[in-house]
């Protein structure tokens, strides 16, 4: 079945520093999407992204899609501690996927020292 | 105001004891689904529905029961024979599968 991997686990950056999750997968996707949970929270869509080679940005966030369709990062610059949170990604069932729902990523932990 | 709610917000149960979860919408969403999220385990699907009358298991549905009788409604009970089922629960809709999800609050269940 699809598998996305996604690192690192965790991550600790001094305020100001840039930080960057990835996220991979075995075979290609026809789209993926990126969520953040804030601590004691639920996870909030942030963007979703469908076709090879796609960057889109959100003001400090930049979101991008691999050539093949099989990887994706989310890179944020000068990180704030409104950053602190886990990002998650997430992907469509492939063609002829397994679940014919989205496959969540176990996410990136991501602390923010002031 | 349009959203996705669940409750209650912590929930404390005894061993051996059903527990039923509420998940309620008025996104007028199709798809709708139910998460586990344990520690450093991200979101693991329980189950998850497309439309009315009608669902599917996902990874984890051993131990789990829901039910869609209306669109905006789709309650998740946790049997005693769930094995571990002290875990934050997700509830979350979209307009179809494969969409932007939106999420409910969650639940802390806390099986003593």
């Amino acid at each position: 079945g699809q598998q996305v991997m996604q690192i690192p686990q965790y991550q600790h950056v001094q305020e100001g520093e840039d930080f960057t999750t990835y996220c991979n997968s075995s075979t290609t996707l026809s789209n993926i999407q990126w969520y953040k949970q804030r601590p004691g929270g639920h996870p909030v869509f942030l963007i979703q992204l469908v076709k090879s080679g796609e960057v889109k940005k959100q003001k400090r966030l930049t979101f991008q899609f691999g050539e093949a369709k099989k990887n994706s990062s989310l890179h944020i610059t000068a990180t704030q501690t409104t950053d602190v949170g886990t990002y998650f990604c997430a992907v469509g069932g492939d063609y002829g996927g397994s679940q014919g729902n989205l496959i969540f990523g176990k996410g990136t932990k991501l602390s923010v020292k002031p | 105001d349009g959203g996705i709610t669940q409750s209650p917000k912590y929930l404390f149960r005894k061993e051996g004891q059903n527990v039923t979860l509420s998940c309620e919408q008025n996104l007028n969403h199709d798809a709708m689904y139910w998460y586990r999220q344990d520690p450093g385990q991200g979101l693991r699907l329980i189950y998850y529905s497309q439309i009315v009358n009608d669902f599917q298991k996902g990874d984890i549905a051993e131990g789990y029961s829901v039910s869609r009788e209306k669109k905006e409604s789709f309650p998740l009970t946790v049997t005693s024979a769930q094995k571990n089922p002290t875990a934050f629960y997700l509830c979350a809709s979209s307009i179809g599968l494969y969409n932007e999800q939106f999420f409910g609050p969650g639940t802390r269940l806390t099986v003593l």
